[in-house]
């Protein structure tokens, strides 16, 4: 059972701010909100992970709801190097470390 | 810190054939876990290991199997190829400390299959 849905394709205009959106309505009190990214034919490459609060780092900032059931993935400047399929994933930190892919979103970053 | 590595990054084989794939974690994690990625299914989770230990397993024939040996590094092995073994097979390390929530996987850059 897909967890989050995320909108299939988006595009982003170089240097400009990408915002990702992803659902994620069933979320569980003790579920974290994970974001990877995974450039073509490429290992997935962690991004940012959340529980309630905001979140940022040097790749990207996290905004969840006061609800939790929806978050968006910022990256502030695009770049080409930036078009990649984004997957937004909830999990329970620690324990098993499973993660469950979906089909995630195809950001193209154009000039 | 070097990242996960894995070996061979392509490979070809043909149906009927065995194949054994490498992985060594980042130093100091403890956790392995594999992942098979096809253009039809996606990512997949195979199983994961931890302390030597298989600690969870995905949905996969008998043919997947999986080692880990007291250094972390881990191996997975596919036994009687079928051509919908092609795929991309990824490995993730994580520390998995028992507490808090610092068990963020990290990926390898993945090994290519291809079998004929």
């Amino acid at each position: 059972d897909a967890k989050t849905t995320q909108p299939p394709s988006m595009d982003c205009a170089e240097g400009r701010a990408a915002n990702l959106p992803c659902n994620h309505s069933t979320i569980s009190g003790n579920e974290y909100v994970y974001w990877y990214r995974q450039i073509h034919s490429q290992g997935p490459q962690y991004i940012i992970h959340g529980l309630k609060n905001n979140e940022t780092n040097e790749m990207a900032s996290l905004i969840i709801t006061e609800d939790r059931k929806s978050s968006t993935l910022i990256l502030p400047h695009a770049t080409l190097r930036d078009t990649a399929v984004y997957y937004c994933i909830v999990r329970v930190a620690g324990g098993y470390s499973t993660l469950t892919f979906g089909k995630g979103t195809m950001l193209l970053v154009s000039p | 810190k070097a990242g996960v590595t894995q070996t061979p990054r392509y490979l070809i084989k043909t149906r009927g054939q065995q194949v054994t794939l490498s992985c060594s974690p980042i130093s100091g994690h403890r956790s392995v876990s594999w992942y098979q990625q096809t253009p039809g299914q996606g990512l997949q989770f195979l199983f994961e290991y931890f302390s030597e230990t298989q600690r969870n397993k995905g949905n996969f024939p008998g043919r997947f199997s999986g080692r880990q040996f007291s250094n972390s590094r881990s191996e997975m092995n596919v036994s009687t190829l079928e051509l919908g073994d092609s795929a991309l097979y990824l490995c993730a390390s994580s520390p998995n400390r028992l507490a808090g929530n610092t068990d963020t996987q990290y990926f390898g850059p993945g090994t290519r299959l291809t079998v004929l």
